[in-house]
């Protein structure tokens, strides 16, 4: 069975620090693809990041980082020098081979000036 | 500026209403979906279209009723809905899918959000 899950339900941070969203995947299947996205309140969800199982190298664009660990089952984005516009929902997804996607929760980001 | 275009954005209709939710993509991509989403929860698929064919109904209420024209439009036709539907509807595309996808990634429009009176 495919699961997310984001154990961080609301994080808020002041404008300049910092902030780390955890994401954890289950899956028995050797190929699989992870995703971050980001839903701010007009509803939209945009497409941040895409990791297929085979690639664990570290990513970096701009402000943003992700950490993919086969070891732990994780895939956690990290946000530098956050801004108000950060302001979001972020949704970390699963996607099996040939299959439809499974969401997380969900953590909601408030970035405070 | 999203690719995917929803209209409309903001529905309110009444339980004997008869309605149409519309999405467009000019991306070529050859898979179209209709997630729904309820406040502080991740989307829930309930539509794939594939080379205009629906390839998936996640067991969604014959009230939903999807139509695919052609491959660049997804339409939701809504009727006798109840209040409990009311919720944020998302198309989404992507390039391809089933077990030939090879991309993944989902583009998704803004939404139309649906209240049902």
């Amino acid at each position: 069975a495919q699961k997310v899950t984001q154990a961080q339900t609301e994080i808020s941070v002041v404008e300049k620090e910092d902030v780390t969203l955890d994401c954890v995947y289950e899956t028995r299947d050797t190929t699989y693809y992870l995703f971050w996205y980001k839903q701010p309140p007009s509803g939209e969800l945009v497409f941040l990041i895409r990791r297929n199982s085979f690639d664990e190298q570290n990513e970096i664009s701009g402000r943003y980082s992700w950490n993919f660990q086969k070891s732990t089952s994780s895939f956690n984005f990290t946000i530098t020098a956050s801004q108000v516009v950060d302001s979001a929902v972020y949704f970390c997804a699963l996607r099996n081979y040939g299959q439809n996607f499974v969401f997380g929760p969900g953590t909601r980001l408030s970035v405070l000036p | 500026d999203t690719e995917v275009t929803q209209t409309p954005k903001h529905l309110v209709m009444g339980m004997t209403n008869k309605k149409s939710l519309k999405c467009e993509q000019h991306m070529g991509h050859r898979a179209m979906y209709w997630y729904k989403q309820k406040a502080k929860k991740p989307p829930e698929l309930m539509f794939v279209y594939s080379y205009e064919k629906l390839s998936i109904n996640e067991s969604v209420p014959s009230r939903f009723s999807p139509e695919c024209p052609n491959s660049s439009l997804l339409n939701l036709h809504l009727h006798a809905l109840q209040p409990e539907d009311s919720a944020l509807y998302l198309c989404a595309s992507s390039q391809d899918w089933g077990h030939t996808s090879n991309t993944g990634e989902l583009f998704f429009g803004e939404g139309s959000r649906l209240t049902v009176l």
